[in-house]
């Protein structure tokens, strides 16, 4: 099956710096990924829906300029933590859809995710 | 190795049924199930989430129930309306593990008039 990979698995950084999270897709082009966030205890949450060549639509209450999404190329989507603080901690998982409808069998295909720890 | 199923993988109904989609799973340590939705072309709506000390959440007309020694839940749709259509996926997260999700194969559910 189809192969999403997210990088790094986890990270822990120093509150104020900025934490850059990549999710690649390795065996099909992906036009839209998705930005997921989960607290502990919590479901999973979207943040923003990620569109090769344009702006990222994010979600109600996720701050565009602390999140920032870049999806230069088919297979790969980017989400920058930016001036991280403790209240960013959390697991981030992105997920990728095919972009031709005939690949698409509505099967999703989903990274590993990454635990992002600021201390 | 947990797997998740889901059945049935396809579903399509008059409006106004009741539905009960299906979730199973291989391994009973898991610490969450989760029910999703989702939208063609869209990202997960994130439905209900049970704890693995839970036994059912309610949210409107949905209610999820989880039985986790026989490694089963079922999603339960009440009244069931056109704007219901959408994929249903179940996931959990292993005990061991917090971080990793594992994904049923979800079930596409079609709602007509």
């Amino acid at each position: 099956g189809a192969v999403v990979s997210q990088h790094p698995s986890r990270v822990i950084c120093k509150s104020g710096t900025s934490v850059k999270i990549e999710c690649r897709s390795l065996d099909f082009q992906a036009t839209t990924m998705f930005w997921y966030r989960q607290f502990p205890k919590q479901s999973l949450m979207l943040m923003a829906t990620s569109n090769e060549g344009s702006k990222a639509t994010y979600e109600q209450g996720v701050e565009k300029d602390k999140f920032l999404i870049n999806h230069a190329s088919l297979t790969l989507s980017t989400l920058t933590v930016t001036s991280a603080h403790p209240e960013d901690s959390s697991f981030y998982i992105c997920s990728a859809t095919p972009g031709l409808a005939e690949y698409n069998t509505g099967e999703l295909f989903f990274g590993e995710g990454s635990r992002l720890t600021v201390l | 190795k947990q797997e998740v199923t889901q059945i049935p993988a396809a579903l399509s109904v008059p409006e106004g049924e009741n539905l009960v989609l299906n979730c199973s799973f291989t391994d009973s340590a898991i610490y969450n199930l989760q029910w999703f939705r989702q939208d063609p072309g869209k990202g997960l709506t994130s439905l209900l989430l049970i704890q693995s000390s839970q036994r059912e959440q309610t949210s409107g007309r949905l209610n999820a129930s989880l039985d986790k020694s026989s490694g089963r839940s079922t999603l339960y749709i009440a009244a069931s309306q056109p704007g219901d259509s959408a994929t249903y996926l179940c996931a959990v997260t292993r005990s061991y593990n917090t971080d990793k999700l594992i994904f049923g194969t979800g079930t596409r559910l079609q709602v007509f008039p």
